[in-house]
């Protein structure tokens, strides 16, 4: 299947500072990603949908200027934690479906923890 | 969108025993697909099972699918350690391409 890889897996950092994390499409072109967060024993929480190189759509309750999405390219997305606070710890998890639209493949995920 | 709600929350197996799971959910699908998430990772997908079939089988994975009820079962046969997971299931329609999920069952296979 595809390939959707993840970077960095984990990261540790200050509040106030602010984290990228990189989702890329390996081996076919991603128009569409997706951006979840998923607390401890908890379900994936869609935080936005994000087209390649237009806007990304945010969910409802989710601040769309303190998590940057960028899909510059069919391969490339990121999401930028800015201004990181210690309730923004989180596992994040982006993912991609498939050019049949049959399935989404997902990243590794990101633990953000913040200090 | 529209998000599987999976049914029980958690369930604790013997290992050769088999697995069962629900999902319920509330619209109209094209397909519906099932998902395994190891812990601290992200999701691998399973299966995935038309609007237009009742049931389908992926090596000791069977699934079936009641539109009329709306639901959804995940059958895992001869469970094994590596078996143990969350699953998700997530009801799809390509007027919305956007997975949601629930909270999923949380399997645990003891040896």
């Amino acid at each position: 299947g595809a390939v959707v890889s993840q970077h960095p897996s984990w990261v540790i950092c200050k509040s106030g500072t602010s984290v990228k994390i990189e989702c890329r499409s390996l081996d076919f072109q991603a128009t569409t990603m997706f951006w979840y967060r998923q607390f401890p024993k908890q379900s994936l929480m869609l935080m936005a949908t994000s087209n390649e190189g237009s806007k990304a759509t945010y969910e409802q309750g989710v601040e769309k200027d303190k998590f940057l999405i960028n899909h510059a390219s069919l391969t490339l997305s990121t999401l930028t934690v800015t201004s990181a606070h210690p309730e923004d710890s989180s596992f994040y998890i982006c993912s991609s479906l498939g050019q049949a639209y049959t399935e989404a493949f997902f990243g590794q995920g990101t633990r953000l923890t913040v200090v | 969108s529209q998000q599987g709600e999976e049914d029980p929350q958690a369930l604790s197996i013997q290992e050769g025993e088999n697995a069962t799971m629900n999902c319920s959910y509330k619209t109209s699908i094209n397909n519906l697909q099932w998902y395994r998430q190891n812990s601290g990772r992200g999701l691998v997908h399973l299966i995935l099972i038309r609007s237009n079939e009742r049931e389908k089988h992926s090596g000791r994975l069977r699934v079936t699918l009641d539109t009329s009820k709306k639901s959804s079962s995940l059958l895992i046969t001869a469970s094994r350690a590596a078996d143990t997971a969350s699953y998700f299931c997530a009801p799809f329609h390509s007027n919305d391409y956007k997975l949601s999920f629930g909270a999923g069952t949380t399997v645990t296979v003891r040896a």
